[in-house]
């Protein structure tokens, strides 16, 4: 069975700080996504990394890929309350995806 | 937005009788998937759909049962409710881009079983 941990679980912290998030595992994925979701709303993806070492950024969120493909990590800048969710990775397994099990992120004023 | 709309968003059931949730799109996609989340566990597969009457079982499949008879919907049914699959339910349909597939989620739906 292909995991996923994520690391830290929740993460509170205040507006402006720096931030990583985790996404760690066993399995070689062909790609990897991160998702975020809201309170009472379903999750929205963000970003897709396909190649080993694959840095993107988004704004003031940085995603990276491991060499091995087996690892992922999202940084965010200078964090603003409208950051706070739940972050989840998931890697591509053929029609499938593995879902990490998640940060929960909140951001206060 | 990928058209995908989930009913009902609240069902509040008793242990021991069948549920049904249903998963609706618009755009015609092949494939389409539920999930079931949980707090510390994410978002866990429970069955998804290749196509009309072709499904197959995910990682938490036990106790549910599928069923898609047209493209546009796909069921959900817990043959009989047990408080351990109270639960938010996620429906989500896939998109191939490229060779990767992104995965569009509709709002879910909370099931509390009593």
């Amino acid at each position: 069975t292909q995991l996923l941990e994520q690391s830290p679980q929740f993460l509170s912290i205040q507006e402006g700080e720096n931030l990583t998030v985790y996404c760690n595992s066993s399995s070689v994925f062909s790609s990897l996504q991160w998702y975020r979701q809201e309170p009472g709303e379903g999750p929205v993806l963000l970003v897709t990394v396909v190649t080993g070492g694959e840095v993107k950024k988004l704004k003031r969120l940085t995603f990276q890929f491991g060499d091995a493909r087996k690892d992922s990590s999202l940084h965010i800048t200078a964090a603003q309350p409208g950051d706070t969710g739940l972050y989840l990775c998931a890697g591509h397994n053929t029609d499938k995806l593995i879902f990490g099990t998640g940060t929960r992120l909140q951001v206060f004023p | 937005d990928a058209g995908i709309t989930q009913s009902p968003r609240h069902k509040v059931t008793e242990t021991g009788t069948p549920v049904t949730l249903r998963c609706h799109q618009t755009e015609n996609h092949r494939y389409m998937y539920w999930y079931r989340q949980d707090p510390g566990h994410g978002l866990r597969l429970i069955h998804y759909s290749y196509g009309v009457k072709d499904t197959d079982k995910g990682e938490v499949s036990d106790g549910y049962s599928v069923s898609r008879s047209k493209t546009e919907d796909f069921l959900l049914t817990l043959e009989s409710a047990t408080s351990s699959q109270t639960s938010v339910y996620f429906c989500a349909i896939s998109v191939r881009q490229g060779g990767m597939i992104e995965q569009y989620f509709g709002p879910g739906t909370r099931l509390t079983v009593t």
